[in-house]
Formats: C-alpha cells, structure tokens, sequence
C-alpha cells in the first residue's frame, strides 16, 4: 500500500512569489491535513479537509490557502512568500472515524525562500 | 499558546537505558494522543497512542503512561537502543478530528 506522496520534495522560490504543493494521500483516506514545520515554531497546523471542504484551520495569515479535490488529492497554496515561510511543509492523510484518528505524514516538501 | 509542553527537550542515553520523555496539555477536550517518531528528512510516523480512559499501553519497547487529572502523558523506550535515535514528538487532538497540537519535540541520541 503506497504511503503519502508530496510533491516536489523540494522548492526554492524568490520572496513575492507564489508556490503550490501537492499531496496524494493514502488510497481510501479521505482527509489531508497540513504542517509547517520549523525549528523556531515546531510542527503547527495548517488545515485540514474532508470530502473537498476545509474543515478545520489554523492560526495562519489568509496568503496560506488549500483545496481538495474529489480523488483526495490535496494541494496547498502559498502567497505572496516571505522568507519567515522557509519549512518543511508536510502533509498527512487519515481514515476518519470516532474511534481511530491515525494520521500518516508524506516526507514533506521542503521550501526555501530566497 | 503552546496547549502541549513537552520535556526536555533532548536527551542523551546509554545503549540499554531508559528514555523517558514528558508532555503536559491544557485543554481538556484532547481525547486522543499519539506519539510520532521523525528521523531527519523523513516525515513523523506514528510510534503508539492512548485514550484517556486507560493509564497505560505498551507496545513493544514503548509504553505510553496517562494520568488524566494531572493532564501528563509519557513515553518510555525500554532498552533504547542506537537506531532509536531520533526526535520524537508528543500530540493531542479530538478523536472526531485530525487537528493534531504537537509538543516541542524531544531530540533523542542512543550511545552505544
């Protein structure tokens, strides 16, 4: 069973641009959540969606967008970039039910702003 | 607002020894806590969680003790050994949804 897939693994972009992420989640897996990760902040919560719509948001200024779409392939947009946006940026699919929230991480993209 | 604390934040242990590793939460809806493992330029893997409704759950090596009125979880690594090295992180979420709120991280280094 093949695991998250996140795309590119890397990324360098120029502070202004804009730059798009993808996640293929776990076949059957129907929510993708996402992470910044950083050695000053650590791993924060980005978003999270289920069946195409966004269910869940962090703490993140409006230039940090996704979408979903209807194969549960994700996609993270980023605004407008900053240099303080330099992260791995990881992706995680679960199942979805009461009892049993796994959540399985991609390797993560890895963007740096330049 | 860090909702988990999480301690210390690295540690260094003999071959054989015990690592033990600490989280503290605030918000007494979390209902759900795992514990990830991450190697360097890998993402976080699930290592094992717990329900507050049980104190204890070991699998393997690792073993998650919960005490719900003080609000603490911990990990042990029994027997660490040097293949264990790596930054393990604590998390909290509600089991209806997959917004996890991770601890700081805890750098482990296994001495042989």
């Amino acid at each position: 069973k093949a695991g998250v897939t996140q795309t590119p693994r890397y990324l360098i972009k120029t502070r202004g641009q804009q730059v798009t992420l993808s996640c293929s989640p776990i076949s059957g897996h129907r929510s993708v959540s996402w992470y910044q990760q950083t050695p000053g902040q650590g791993l924060q919560f980005l978003f999270e969606y289920f069946s195409e719509t966004q269910r869940n948001k962090g703490n993140f200024p409006g230039r940090f967008s996704g979408r979903q779409f209807s194969n549960s392939r994700s996609e993270m947009n980023v605004s407008t970039l900053e240099l303080g946006d330099s992260a791995l940026y990881l992706c995680a699919s679960s199942l979805v039910r009461s009892e049993n929230t796994e959540a399985f991480f991609g390797q993560g993209t890895r963007l740096t702003v330049v | 607002q860090q909702q988990v604390k999480q301690s210390p934040q690295s540690l260094i242990v003999q071959k054989g020894g015990i690592s033990i590793i600490n989280c503290a939460y605030e918000n007494t809806a979390f209902d759900y806590f795992p514990w990830y493992q991450q190697f360097p330029g890998k993402g976080p893997a699930l290592l094992i969680a717990i329900r507050p409704d049980v104190s204890e759950k070991k699998e393997g090596r690792f073993t998650i003790s919960f005490n719900k009125s003080a609000k603490q979880f911990s990990l042990h690594i029994m027997d660490s050994q040097p293949g264990d090295s790596a930054t393990y992180f604590c998390a909290a979420t509600k089991a209806a949804g997959n917004k996890l709120t991770f601890g700081g991280g805890t750098r482990v280094l296994v001495k042989p």
